[in-house]
């Protein structure tokens, strides 16, 4: 069975800081691999999709990274901003799971001015 | 392009009486999901539906949730008798692709429920 670990859960980081968010999971048989972003009160927005083949994906200040093989990934996030606050969910679509998403808990950050 | 449109947004009912969430998928979707997603958690996949072919609802209770895909494109999701533990957000989602493209996933603004 599938679990999607997230590391740290809570985030606070002074404006301008340059900052990581840590997903692992556990089984690498995955065919991609999903960054999200929730607002308080709304759905989720989706960021960055990393295929199992490649190794990372940009945009804008946004950078997703994949190991897919020890089972990691990274979203980087530069020069946060007030605005970046939300939680940020990872999720991975599995091989053998009926390509069912399995979510972390997420990270909530916070950005402060 | 319309998102994914839920509603009610919010609904509070007492324990074992029954409630029901609507879902329009963006248009041209394929796929349309419920997840269920309780406070601090991450969501957790109820059933996805192919056009109106149910791909997987091997998480849904099935002896109190129920959903249909009425003609391949909006969908209801049903729970009868309610718990308290089903006190959560559910979300609808929908890809144009199968689960396997690596079509991007849209999520709509969720419906909160709370059962006292």
């Amino acid at each position: 069975k599938q679990e999607v670990t997230q590391i740290p859960a809570a985030l606070s980081v002074p404006e301008g800081e340059n900052l990581v968010l840590n997903c692992s999971f556990t089984d690498s048989a995955i065919y991609n691999l999903q960054w999200f972003r929730q607002d308080p009160g709304k759905g989720l927005t989706s960021l960055l999709l990393i295929q199992s083949s490649q190794r990372e994906q940009t945009s804008g200040r946004l950078n997703a990274s994949l190991d897919k093989s020890s089972g990691r990934s990274t979203l980087y996030i530069a020069a946060s901003q007030p605005g970046d606050s939300a939680t940020y969910l990872c999720a991975v679509r599995g091989l053998t799971s009926g390509s069912r998403l399995t979510f972390g808990e997420g990270t909530q950050l916070t950005v402060n001015p | 392009e319309a998102g994914v449109a839920q509603s009610p947004r919010y609904k509070i009912i007492e324990k074992r009486q029954s409630v029901a969430f609507w879902c329009n998928p963006i248009s041209g979707h394929a796929t349309l999901y419920w997840y269920q997603q309780i406070l601090g958690q991450g969501p957790k996949l109820l059933i996805q539906f192919q056009n109106n072919g149910v791909v997987d609802d091997s998480q849904l209770p099935k002896d109190r949730f129920s959903a249909e895909r009425l003609k391949g494109v909006d969908s209801t999701l049903k729970i009868q008798p309610a718990k308290l533990e089903d006190s959560a957000v559910y979300l609808c989602a929908s890809s144009r692709g199968t689960g396997f493209s690596g079509n991007t996933i849209y999520f709509g603004e969720g419906s909160w429920l709370t059962v006292v």
